[in-house]
């Protein structure tokens, strides 16, 4: 009954390479995002997605490109990774809803995926 | 910007202790404010959340209050449990605006690491 789940769970691979991570949500959540978790356990949101909409893309190297193909998916594929690319990466959900009531939403997260750039 | 600011960690407590870690934040707006707690290996889960000033949330013995005049969130737990060694986030969502709907955005915290023994 995994409501977010990731794969794969860690990835290991070489400099300049090309890899994706892929998330998919049971919950019926309209909403869906990526998050960068660095090796002082500090999170960053990436990019978040409504609707297969792309609503949210912080300041993120244009080799990493989110895809939504259906509200139950989102995507990430990698493009050259480099070293500072190795981190854990989480995928959350969250309900749909716009405005004020967006910000009383739980979101809720995916396992992680432990990428490691060697 | 908005900002969420933890009190540096590692926190390291006896079994029964009593727990407090201070949150302070900083935002434009209204935002609502969490407690999401990383056991290891796993995602994180919504612990508590308050999503406007002098609400108290508590789960799990653990308790925190959205102090607007300090915008604070402090989460303290009377009588603290092995199980309770896990990584603690907080975190704040506000409004942010794309394509000229406003959706809400998590801003977290550095994160706390809290270890109980026996």
């Amino acid at each position: 009954d995994t409501a977010v789940s990731q794969t794969p769970k860690y990835l290991v691979t070489q400099m300049g390479n090309d890899k994706s991570i892929k998330c998919e949500q049971n919950l019926g959540h309209d909403t869906m995002y990526w998050y960068k978790q660095d090796s002082k356990k500090f999170l960053k949101i990436m990019f978040s997605y409504n609707n297969k909409e792309l609503i949210i893309n912080e300041t993120v190297p244009n080799r990493f490109s989110p895809k939504s193909p259906d509200k139950a998916h989102l995507n990430l594929h990698i493009n050259s990774l480099e070293l500072g690319d190795s981190a854990v990466y989480f995928c959350a959900s969250s309900r749909g809803l716009a405005g004020w009531k967006m910000t009383y939403n739980e979101q809720f997260f995916g396992p992680g995926t432990r990428l490691t750039v060697l | 910007g908005n900002s969420v600011t933890q009190m540096e960690g590692p926190v390291t407590l006896s079994e029964e202790a009593f727990l407090t870690i201070n949150c302070t934040y900083t935002a434009t707006g209204y935002p609502s404010l969490f407690w999401y707690v990383q056991y290891p290996g796993e995602g994180l889960q919504l612990l508590l959340k308050a999503t406007k000033a002098d609400d108290k949330g508590s789960n799990k013995g653990f308790e925190a209050t959205y102090r607007k005049e300090t915008t604070s969130f402090h989460l303290e737990k009377g009588s603290v449990q092995v199980s309770d060694s896990a990584v603690y986030f907080c975190a704040l969502s506000d409004l942010t605006s794309a394509g000229g709907t406003s959706y809400g955005k998590l801003t977290f915290g550095q994160g706390t690491i809290l270890t109980v023994h026996p």
